[in-house]
Parts: structure tokens; sequence; C-alpha cells
């Protein structure tokens, strides 16, 4: 069964300081991997996708990869108000998406 | 160069009508894609389609849903006697070929049943 987990929070973090958003998937034929931003009431955007292991930045966003453990993660540096959002990680096996349920972030001022 | 739009909005609907959902992709974009948005869970796909064809409809509910994507117009999302459970917020993303990473989503149907 294809299942992708976070935690759902709600994560809050001072202003400044980086957030770090966890996913776990369970399909190893998994390739591809995806954060997606969703501000509520609004629709998904991508943020990054990453499909080798290890980091990869982008901005003050550096996503991680490992997939002998399965695991993928957002960093999110000097996070700002404006990061207040839910943050979804999503995996590509095959042929569509799954989604997490999401982690909800608010930073605080 | 509009983005995905997605119309109605916001969508009422009485147990037992019929809710008609429209996507247009982004010009030049022929593969669409569904999803589903129950509240408090993540995004759940429902069906990919190219032009006049379903490639992958296996998220879809094997009854009361059906979806199209005719050679004209907009890729309609149909949801036959609605039921409450049905409520959610329905999100379309187009993309020029089947590349994930390029998909853009547009803003969504938010659909009440009551």
């Amino acid at each position: 069964q294809k299942e992708v987990e976070q935690n759902s929070g709600p994560l809050s973090v001072p202003e400044g300081a980086i957030a770090s958003l966890n996913c776990t998937y369970s399909d190893r034929g998994s390739q591809s991997f995806f954060w997606y931003r969703q501000y509520s009431g609004k629709s998904p955007e991508l943020i990054m996708f990453i499909y080798s292991n290890g980091d990869k930045e982008d901005g003050r966003f550096t996503a991680q990869l490992n997939k002998a453990s399965q695991y993928v993660s957002l960093l999110i540096r000097d996070s700002q108000p404006s990061d207040s959002a839910t943050y979804l990680c999503a995996v590509l096996p095959g042929n569509q998406f799954y989604f997490g349920t999401g982690t909800s972030l608010t930073v605080i001022p | 160069n509009a983005g995905v739009m997605q119309n109605p909005r916001h969508l009422v609907r009485r147990r037992g009508q019929e809710a008609r959902l429209r996507c247009s992709p982004m010009k030049g974009h022929s593969h669409v894609y569904w999803y589903r948005q129950l509240p408090e869970e993540g995004l759940k796909f429902m069906v990919y389609l190219q032009k006049e064809n379903i490639i992958d409809e296996s998220g879809m509910p094997k009854e009361r849903f059906s979806a199209e994507f005719p050679k004209e117009g907009p890729s309609i999302l149909r949801i036959q006697q609605v039921v409450r459970g049905d409520s959610a917020a329905y999100f379309c993303a187009s993309s020029p070929f089947h590349s994930q990473e390029t998909q853009y989503f547009g803003p969504g149907t938010r659909l009440l049943v009551l």
C-alpha cells in the first residue's frame, strides 16, 4: 500500500528560526518526491522536488532525501510569518501522486 | 498566460442532485489531473486525462463519478446523486506533458452538499 505519513502538527517556530518538516513513505519504488505549500483556502503550490539522495537547496528551502530510510524532509531557514501554511509531502511511485495529510506550520513574529 | 481555471469556485447542492465541475487547463497543456481534498485530509488523486482519453482513473469512486476531457472545451468532473460525504474541495491540475513536477493547480471548487 502506498502511504505517505506526515506529522500533522501544528508546528510552531519563532520568526528567524529553522522549521523542520518530515515525511516518510512506504513504497520503496518511489523515485520522485515533492513538497507543496498550501495556504488556507488556497490551492497547493510546488516548492521543491528532489530525486536523488542527499540535499537540494533553493533559497531558504532545503529538501533532504534518504531513500534507504524512506524519509524526506524540508528545512526552512530564517522562517518568516508568510511561511505559515500547511506543507504537503508528495511521492510519485508511478503514474500518480500520493500526498500526505500535511503539516501545519505557524511562524510566530 | 492565464493559469488553470476552475468553475464554479463554490457549489452548493442538495443530496441527490448532480454536481458538474469544470477545469480549463493552462494554454498548451494537454494533461489534466483531478484531486479531492476532504477536510483535515490530504489530496487524493482521482483521475488523469488527456484530450479525449482517460489514462488513469484508479482513484475515482466506481459509482456516481465520471470525468471527461473533450477535444474542445474544459475537462468536466461529474458527480451524480451527490451525498453529504462528497462535500470537499476538488482541485484540477494541468501539465504540458506527463511530467508531475510541472503540474500547476487550479484554485479549486468547494462543493457543499446539504
